[in-house]
């Protein structure tokens, strides 16, 4: 089974609906990180939590929220999807000894 | 603020050549860490390598190797005899040093590999 799980792996939604998007380790990993994939800007960071009572912004957080519901859960909510957040949405995890992330496998998020 | 540039974005050889994939670098801080990601077609990004900032030693794992030079601030990643199964987006990144928590990505380069 894969470490890092995300669901759904594909939404297609329309704008100004509520979106969930949820995922789940098995790493035992306290940093929980959600990043976003556009074409030809590589991956930006939205939000990051060291565990769960710390919730940090990232550089793109404007539009987001997230909820860290578990040590090993970690949900990013849209509250009003907008067109211009179609994009790849990849959770990622880390542990606090080594600086890699790893990630799971994205949510393609298609606003209408 | 770090920075990292991949001046390549598109890349095409012919299977078993060899080829360079470029990451350049810029950060203030003295303690940083160097990553490479390979994104294939399925679209899930795979951690390949770390460097931390205090071993320039290069490294090699099977075909593929590393060259990291701090004074050119490049770390740079090579393919050896390059195999179809090669043909993904790699992303160089860069983390400063423990406590900050921003993982900065280029903006990839797509290989593809021609059999």
């Amino acid at each position: 089974d894969a470490d890092v799980t995300q669901t759904p792996r594909n939404r297609i939604t329309k704008t100004g609906k509520r979106i969930m998007l949820e995922c789940s380790q098995t790493k035992g990993h306290d940093r929980m990180y959600w990043y976003r994939q556009d074409p030809g800007l590589g991956l930006r960071l939205i939000y990051y939590s060291f565990d769960v009572k710390d919730i940090n912004k990232g550089e793109i957080s404007d539009g987001y929220s997230v909820s860290r519901q578990a040590q090993a859960k970690f949900s990013l909510s849209l509250e009003s999807a907008i067109p211009n957040q179609t994009a790849l949405y990849f959770c990622a995890t880390r542990s606090g000894s080594y600086n890699e992330q790893f990630f799971g496998p994205g949510t393609r998020l298609t606003v209408l | 603020a770090q920075k990292v540039t991949q001046a390549q974005t598109e890349i095409s050889v012919v299977e078993k050549e060899d080829v360079t994939l470029d990451c350049v670098y810029e950060t203030r801080d003295t303690t940083y860490y160097l990553f490479w990601y390979k994104q294939p077609p399925s679209g899930e990004l795979v951690f390949l390598i770390r460097r931390n900032s205090f071993d320039e030693q290069n490294e090699i794992s099977g075909r593929y190797s590393w060259n990291f030079q701090k004074s050119t601030s490049s770390f740079n990643f090579t393919i050896t005899a390059s195999q179809v199964v090669d043909s993904a987006v790699y992303f160089c990144a860069l983390s400063e040093a423990a406590g900050n928590e921003k993982l900065t990505f280029g903006t990839g380069t797509r290989l593809t590999i021609i059999p």
